[in-house]
């Protein structure tokens, strides 16, 4: 069955650098894209950006200069890196399959979410 | 950015009751997304493409709208339905609404 797990320190040091992987199995990350959403305590979420299957990456204009998405499709990983980490980026971070429908594509699967917590 | 409103922010229903969940997007957009997420839990896909129920939603549940007006029904509240609800749309930046905090009564 699809499933994605996040994994990753729970805590970061402001001005550091985010490090997550997103392990997925049950699809393949050359036919599905994945995307990172976050979420901080009690809030919408927030798409972050997206690795689409054919290795092309979409980023968030609010994230883009912090942000980098990569992926190894031998390990079936989707990792995600931001620096200059402040305490607004705490929260809980998820990695998403991407379903292409006829008309659109919407967030299918869901990870079971990291928390990461900026602070000194 | 398309900015997604929702309202109410929070609300309580009773069994047997219909609900309504509206979501306003700033600029239109073609379809709208909806997601249920409960404490301590990954949101889940809930209707897709504003009206299409997400597999195991039960058929209380209806979406409906156009342009920039889209909202979430349901018929006959269920203690189950007890969540949070989002809306979310797909042009760049994908956006999420802020969300509808809907408790039993």
């Amino acid at each position: 069955q699809v499933q994605l797990k996040e994994s990753g320190p729970g805590l970061v040091q402001p001005s550091e650098t985010l490090s997550l992987t997103c392990t997925v199995s049950g699809f393949s990350l050359t036919s599905y894209s994945v995307s990172w959403v976050r979420q901080p305590s009690g809030k919408g979420p927030e798409w972050m950006g997206r690795m689409w299957y054919d290795g092309d990456t979409a980023y968030n204009s609010a994230l883009k200069s912090r942000l980098s998405i990569s992926r190894d499709t031998s390990k079936n990983q989707v990792f995600l890196k931001m620096n200059s980490l402040q305490t607004d980026d705490t929260g809980t971070y998820y990695c998403t399959r991407v379903l292409a429908t006829e008309a659109s594509y919407y967030f299918d699967y869901w990870g079971q979410g990291v928390m990461v917590t900026v602070s000194s | 950015e398309i900015v997604l409103t929702q309202s109410p922010t929070t609300m309580t229903a009773s069994p047997g009751e219909k609900v309504t969940i509206t979501c306003r997007a700033s600029s239109s957009v073609s379809y709208m997304h909806w997601y249920q997420q409960k404490p301590g839990a990954s949101p889940k896909p809930w209707i897709y493409e504003t009206s299409k129920l997400a597999s195991g939603v039960p058929d209380r549940f209806s979406g409906s709208g156009s342009g920039t007006s889209y909202s979430l029904t349901i018929n006959n509240m269920e203690a189950e339905d007890a969540a949070t609800y989002y809306c979310q749309q797909w042009n760049y930046p994908n956006t999420f609404g802020a969300g509808t905090k809907l408790e039993l009564k």
